[in-house]
C-alpha cells in the first residue's frame, strides 16, 4: 500500500533539546512539505522540497531545519531556537507538475 | 498575497441536515481549490477540488462549485451523517512563479452532527 508514514505519533521534548520527525513516502513523489497545525489557525508551511538535496523555506521557518537526502525522506528538526513547539505537525507530498497533496497521519509534539 | 476565509465554526447540525460551509479566497491569477477533511487524531484526507472556474467538485455526497465572479468555493452536502463529524479545510494553490506547489489554507470549520 503507498502512502506516507509519520513517526513518532507523540514526541515529547525537552528544554533545550532538538527534536527529529520523521516523514517517510512511497508515492514516489518529487515535492514534499512541512505544515505545523495550531487549534483555530488552519495549517502553515514550514519548509518545502521540490527535488532531492534541494528545499525552501515557507512562512514560518525559524526554529526549524531539513534535509532532504533520498526523495523518500523528509526529516523535520525542530530546534532548541523554536520556543513554542507545541503543535501537531503534519507532512505532505506531491507529483511534480501536481498541485494535489496527500498528507501523512501527523506528529503531536508536547514540551515537557 | 494568497488568502481563504472560511465561516466561523464550530457547526452543529443533527443528521439528514443540509450542511454549508462557506469558502471565500483572495488570490492573483488563476488557483486551484480544494476542500479537505480531517477526522480526530488523524491527517488530512483531499475530499474534493476544482481547477478552474465554474468546476464542480464531488465526493461521498459533498460539492462544491468554483466561483469566480465571488471567489467563492462553498462546501455543500444534502444530509449530513454522523460519520461526516470532522474540520474541514479550504484550501488553494496557485500554480506558477514562486508559489507553485505550496497550499494555502483557511482556518478550518469543526462540524459535528449529532443522531
Amino acid at each position: 500500500d503507498g502512502g506516507i508514514t509519520q513517526s513518532p505519533k507523540y514526541l515529547f521534548r525537552k528544554e533545550g533539546q532538538n527534536v527529529t520527525l520523521s516523514c517517510e513516502q512511497n508515492l514516489n513523489h518529487d515535492a514534499m512539505y512541512w505544515y505545523r497545525q495550531d487549534p483555530g489557525q488552519g495549517l502553515r508551511l514550514i519548509y518545502y522540497s521540490q527535488i532531492v538535496n534541494d528545499f525552501q523555506k515557507g512562512d514560518i521557518a525559524e526554529g526549524y531545519s531539513v534535509s532532504r537526502e533520498k526523495k523518500e525522506s523528509f526529516p523535520l528538526t525542530v530546534t532548541s531556537a523554536q520556543k513554542n513547539p507545541t503543535a501537531f505537525y503534519l507532512c505532505a507530498s506531491s507529483m511534480s507538475g501536481e498541485e494535489t497533496q496527500y498528507f501523512g497521519p501527523g506528529t503531536r509534539l508536547l514540551v515537557l | 498575497g494568497n488568502s481563504v476565509t472560511q465561516m466561523e465554526g464550530p457547526v452543529t447540525l443533527s443528521e439528514e441536515a443540509f450542511l454549508t460551509i462557506n469558502c471565500t479566497y483572495t488570490a492573483t491569477g488563476y488557483p486551484s481549490l480544494f476542500w479537505y477533511v480531517q477526522y480526530p487524531g488523524e491527517g488530512l484526507q483531499l475530499l474534493l477540488k476544482a481547477t478552474k472556474a465554474d468546476d464542480k467538485g464531488s465526493n461521498k455526497g459533498f460539492e462544491a462549485t468554483y466561483r469566480k465572479e465571488t471567489t467563492s468555493f462553498h462546501l455543500e452536502k444534502g444530509s449530513v451523517q454522523v460519520s461526516d463529524s470532522a474540520v474541514y479545510f479550504c484550501a488553494l494553490s496557485n500554480a506558477g512563479g514562486t508559489s507553485y506547489g505550496k497550499l494555502t489554507f483557511g482556518q478550518g470549520t469543526i462540524l459535528t452532527v449529532h443522531p
